[in-house]
């Protein structure tokens, strides 16, 4: 009975360096999101998937953001040319179908520091 | 951006007091969510009302909702120190939900 899984759980990397952020989601889970998440502020949504594609990625904040879920399961978050201002715990949630009324599981988030 | 605002920004009480925390958003909605987060980490799903409910229980949890003063309120009754956590309310903007910025509550022991 596994939740979402999120590696790594912390990631330190140096300005304009390129990273990329794993998520597990629930077995089944059609639905899967990213949010960010900075220091004394709520969830920011980024990009959401139904199965393998990006049905939503309006919150993704520039270019250097992408996000792929290849087989309708696991999903990559990568961020190029990362910027200080990149810092923050990036979290991944998925759901049964992507319904408006289904409950999002949290993954426990992966903290990005940029230095 | 962020759709919702919650009120305190912080909350501090004794335990077995009540806490009462206040959500306000801007647009229509379909349903309202509030989540709860221990340690700046993953989020629990604490309890969904939708917008043609006013109130809804469940175990310490009561949740309100007025929708022509797009506001909600989450009430915890006879709070434990294990309630201190962040408490968010979220609402749906299409197919995804926005966050408000928390309120942050401390229940002393």
């Amino acid at each position: 009975g596994a939740g979402v899984s999120q590696t790594p759980s912390n990631k330190v990397t140096e300005k304009g360096k390129y990273v990329e952020l794993r998520c597990d989601p629930i077995s089944g889970h059609t639905a899967l999101y990213w949010y960010r998440q900075s220091l004394g502020q709520g969830p920011e949504f980024l990009i959401y998937f139904q199965g393998t594609g990006a049905a939503d990625d309006s919150g993704l904040p520039n270019d250097r953001f992408f996000a792929v879920r290849p087989e309708g399961s696991v999903s990559t978050l990568k961020i190029q040319r990362t910027e200080r201002g990149d810092s923050a715990v990036y979290l991944c949630a998925s759901s049964l179908t992507g319904l408006r009324t289904d409950t999002q599981y949290f993954g426990p988030g992966t903290r990005l520091t940029v230095l | 951006s962020q759709q919702g605002e919650e009120d305190p920004q912080a909350l501090s009480i004794q335990e077995g007091e009540n806490a009462t925390m206040n959500c306000s958003y801007k647009t229509s909605i379909n349903n309202l969510q509030w989540y709860r987060q221990n340690s700046g980490r993953g989020l629990v799903h604490l309890i969904l009302i939708r917008s043609n409910e006013r109130e809804k229980h469940s175990g310490r949890l009561r949740v309100t909702l007025d929708t022509s003063k797009k506001s909600s309120s989450l009430l915890i009754t006879a709070s434990r120190a294990a309630d201190t956590a962040s408490y968010f309310c979220a609402t749906d903007v299409g197919n995804d939900m926005r966050f408000g910025a928390g309120t942050r509550l401390t229940v002393k022991p």
